[in-house]
């Protein structure tokens, strides 16, 4: 079974500034038959479902703002928030599709400094 | 647009059951594999179970294996989860997800609440 591990598990960061968060994967997630890393980011409010913002590891959802990017491949990824706003206050999951049942990181909470 | 939505969920005491469904539209229903996901309070994401377009292919999280049933309707667009021998451990808000598939896009629901209580 895949294991996604994250870090860190929180992290505060003042508004404007970058927040970057780390998921690595305990298998390679890079598909051999398209050359896409089957891995998505989501970010999750409370009280609410996950919302997809970034999947094959970099391409982001529409309507997600354009300061969230992602990148990595094989087994290290990483979000990066490249400029935080207050709405950006959640709980963000890396997870990967790879496996018939994925497997998620286990959160990291970003909150403002 | 896609739309899931889940229903079935509820109160009730460890050793009960409760058959969750999710009606989907928007989208070609048997063309993807269907997921639950959940997650318990305070918690994280857990994948319970998934099926393959034809439902002949289902796999399940070992914590559930032998007391909860995937299954799926294709004329019906419907995605069920029968759950039996409930626990306190699987108190959580139950999603059901659309798959990724050729897209990259993976679509959920709003969830539905699970309590196991006595």
């Amino acid at each position: 079974d895949i294991v996604m591990t994250q870090s860190p598990d929180s992290l505060a960061v003042s508004l404007g500034e970058r927040a970057t968060i780390n998921c690595r994967s305990s298998q390679s997630v890079l598909s051999s038959s398209n050359n896409k890393n089957f891995l998505a980011w989501y970010q999750q409010k409370p009280g609410q479902p996950p919302k997809l913002l970034i999947y094959w590891a970099s391409t982001r959802e529409s309507g997600v703002p354009d300061r969230f990017s992602g990148s990595g491949s094989g087994t290290d990824f990483t979000l990066t928030i490249s400029s935080l706003q207050a709405e950006d206050v959640a709980v963000y999951y890396c997870q990967e599709y790879y496996s018939t049942l994925w497997a998620f990181g286990q959160g990291t909470k970003v909150e403002i400094k | 647009e896609v739309h899931l939505v889940e229903s079935g969920g509820g109160l009730v005491q460890p050793g009960g059951s409760l058959r969750l469904s999710c009606a989907a539209s928007g989208f070609a229903f048997s063309s993807y594999w269907m997921i639950w996901v959940r997650q318990a309070p305070g918690k994280g994401l857990e994948c319970v179970a998934s099926m393959n377009e034809d439902g002949r292919r289902k796999y399940y999280v070992d914590s559930v294996r032998g007391r909860f049933t995937i299954s799926r309707d294709n004329a019906k667009n419907s995605l069920y989860l029968e759950m039996n021998s409930l626990r306190v451990e699987d108190t959580a808000v139950y999603y059901c997800v659309r798959d990724h598939a050729g897209s990259g896009v993976a679509s959920w629901g709003q969830g539905t609440l699970v309590a196991v209580s006595s």
